[in-house]
C-alpha cells in the first residue's frame, strides 16, 4: 500500500528558503499515470494547492506561488522535494504532500487520492 | 484563478440530509467534470469521498454523493451521523495541470 510522509524543518525564518521532501514508499514517483502534490493549509484556513510534479518531471505551480516555488524529483525516484523562497509569516502552515491519479476513469482520477499526514513549518526569527 | 466558494457552515440534525455547494467558473468546475471533495477532521490529513463529480473511491460511505450543474458542484451527505461532523471542501482541475480548492465548509450536527 502506498505511502507519503513529509519531511523537513519545522522553523524557518523570514526571508529564508523553505525546503520539504515528500517519501513515497509503494510506488515509483515516475509511474506513468500520477502526478505529485504539495498542498498546504495556514492555521485555520482553508487548503491551498501550491503545485503538482508530473511523472515525466514537469511541474506546474500556482500562479500566486509560482515566483517562489520549485517542485522536483529526487534521482532515487521514490522522493520529491519542493522549495519556496522568500518566506515570510504568511507562509506559515501545514504542508501536506499527496499522489494524484492522472487517467480519467481511473479510481481517483484528477483528485488527491493518497496524502500524507504532513507537517508543520512554521516562518519566525 | 480564484478560490472556489463553499458556505463557511452548514448544519443539520442526526439522520437529516444537508448539501454543500461549490461555485466556480466556466473556466474551472464548468470546463472539466473534475470535481473532487475531500473530509478533514481536526488535526488530520483530509481524505478523498468523491472524485470526476460523483464517483465514491472504494471504501466511502454510500451516504456521500456529489453532482454538478453548470459551474456549481455539490456534495450532499444522506443520514447525517455524528461522525460526520469535520470540514469539507471541493477542488476542482482547472487546465493546464493546475487544480484550485474551495475554501471549505464546516459541518456541524444540532
Amino acid at each position: 500500500q502506498m505511502q507519503l510522509q513529509e519531511s523537513g524543518p519545522g522553523l524557518v525564518k523570514p526571508s529564508e528558503t523553505l525546503s520539504l521532501t515528500c517519501t513515497v514508499s509503494g510506488a515509483s514517483i515516475r509511474g506513468s499515470i500520477y502526478y505529485w502534490a504539495w498542498i498546504r493549509q495556514s492555521p485555520g484556513k482553508g487548503l491551498e494547492w501550491v503545485g503538482s510534479l508530473s511523472h515525466s518531471g514537469s511541474s506546474y505551480y500556482s500562479p500566486s506561488l509560482k515566483s517562489r516555488v520549485t517542485i522536483s524529483a529526487d534521482t532515487s525516484r521514490s522522493r520529491f522535494s519542493l522549495k519556496m523562497s522568500s518566506v515570510t509569516a504568511a507562509d506559515t502552515a501545514v504542508y501536506y504532500c499527496a499522489r494524484t491519479t492522472m487517467a480519467v476513469t481511473s479510481p481517483g482520477s484528477y483528485a488527491m487520492d493518497v496524502w500524507g499526514q504532513g507537517t508543520t513549518v512554521t516562518v519566525s526569527s | 484563478q480564484s478560490a472556489l466558494t463553499q458556505p463557511a457552515s452548514v448544519s443539520g440534525s442526526r439522520g437529516q440530509s444537508i448539501t454543500i455547494s461549490c461555485t466556480g467558473t466556466g473556466s474551472d468546475v464548468g470546463s472539466f467534470n473534475l470535481v473532487s471533495w475531500y473530509q478533514q477532521h481536526p488535526g488530520k490529513a483530509p481524505t478523498l469521498l468523491i472524485y470526476e463529480v460523483s464517483q465514491r473511491p472504494s471504501g466511502v460511505s454510500d451516504r456521500f454523493s456529489g453532482s454538478q450543474s453548470g459551474n456549481t458542484a455539490s456534495l450532499t451527505i444522506s443520514g447525517l451521523r455524528a461522525e460526520d461532523e469535520s470540514d469539507y471542501y471541493c477542488c476542482s482541475y482547472a487546465g493546464a495541470s493546475t487544480w484550485v480548492f474551495g475554501g471549505g465548509t464546516r459541518v456541524t450536527l444540532l
